[in-house]
C-alpha cells in the first residue's frame, strides 16, 4: 500500500514568514494529493489538492507543489498569520493492496506561527 | 448544521466493555469513511462503505470491529471487548467523489479506555 512521509514534524515561523511542508510518497500510481488543516480540537479540513496531471496550484497564500519524478509533494504558505497556527495532514491517493484506492495521511506538521 | 455529525463526543469505558459510535454524513453523499486518529499521527483508514455496502476493511480493523451503514444513511462503528490500545479518536467522513474528492470530516469520537 501508499506510504506517506511528511517533514518537519513541527515548524515555527514569524508572523509574516513563508513556511514549507514537504511530504513524499511511494506508490507511483498516486494521482491526487490534498492538503487538510485541524485546528486544535477540530475535525480536519481541505485546503488545497491537486492532482497529478498538474504541477503547481495556487490559492491566495497558500500554494502546493508536486514532482511526480521525485514522488514528492510541498505546501507553501506565504505570510503567515497566527489563525495559520494548526496541525496540516498531506495525504496521497493510492492503492490499498485490498482493491480499491483510498487516502493515506502523513503524520502531520504543527506548525506555530508566532506573533 | 449541514456537515458531518458525530455522537458521542467523548466516551470513557473500563477495558472489555463494548462501545458504539455514530456518523451521521452529508446526506447526498454515498460514501462514507471511518478512521482512527492517535495522538502525534495522522488519520488512518479503517474502513469505507458505498451506500449501504461495506466495500473494503483495513487490516488496522480487527474482528472485535464492526460497522454497518444499513439504510446508505447513518453508520455505527462498533467494538467489542475494548483493549487499552484501541483509545484514539474515531473520525467519520463522507464523500461525493471517493477518495480523489474532498472527504469531509465529523469532529470525530474520542474513546478512553481504561
Amino acid at each position: 500500500g501508499e506510504n506517506v512521509e511528511q517533514h518537519p514534524s513541527t515548524l515555527s515561523v514569524q508572523e509574516g514568514d513563508s513556511a514549507v511542508i514537504k511530504c513524499t510518497y511511494s506508490d507511483s500510481a498516486s494521482n491526487y494529493f490534498p492538503w487538510y488543516k485541524q485546528e486544535l480540537g477540530k475535525r480536519p479540513q481541505l485546503i488545497i489538492d491537486i492532482r497529478s496531471n498538474v504541477g503547481e496550484k495556487k490559492d491566495q497564500r497558500i500554494a502546493v507543489t508536486l514532482n511526480k519524478t521525485a514522488k514528492h509533494f510541498s505546501l507553501h504558505i506565504t505570510e503567515t498569520q497566527p489563525e495559520d497556527s494548526a496541525v496540516y495532514f498531506c495525504a496521497a491517493t493510492g492503492y490499498s493492496g485490498a482493491g480499491s484506492y483510498q487516502l493515506t495521511f502523513g503524520k502531520g506538521t504543527k506548525l506555530s506561527v508566532i506573533p | 448544521d449541514t456537515g458531518v455529525s458525530q455522537n458521542p463526543r467523548h466516551k470513557i469505558t473500563k477495558r472489555g466493555q463494548n462501545v458504539t459510535f455514530r456518523c451521521d454524513p452529508i446526506s447526498e453523499h454515498n460514501r462514507l469513511y471511518w478512521y482512527r486518529q492517535t495522538l502525534g499521527q495522522g488519520p488512518e483508514f479503517l474502513t469505507y462503505f458505498q451506500n449501504e455496502a461495506q466495500l473494503e476493511k483495513s487490516r488496522l480493523l480487527s474482528d472485535r470491529f464492526s460497522a454497518e451503514r444499513p439504510k446508505g444513511s447513518f453508520s455505527t462503528l462498533e467494538i467489542q471487548r475494548t483493549e487499552q490500545g484501541d483509545s484514539a479518536m474515531y473520525l467519520c467522513a463522507s464523500s461525493l467523489t471517493g477518495a480523489t474528492g474532498e472527504l469531509f470530516f465529523g469532529e470525530g469520537s474520542r474513546l478512553t479506555v481504561l
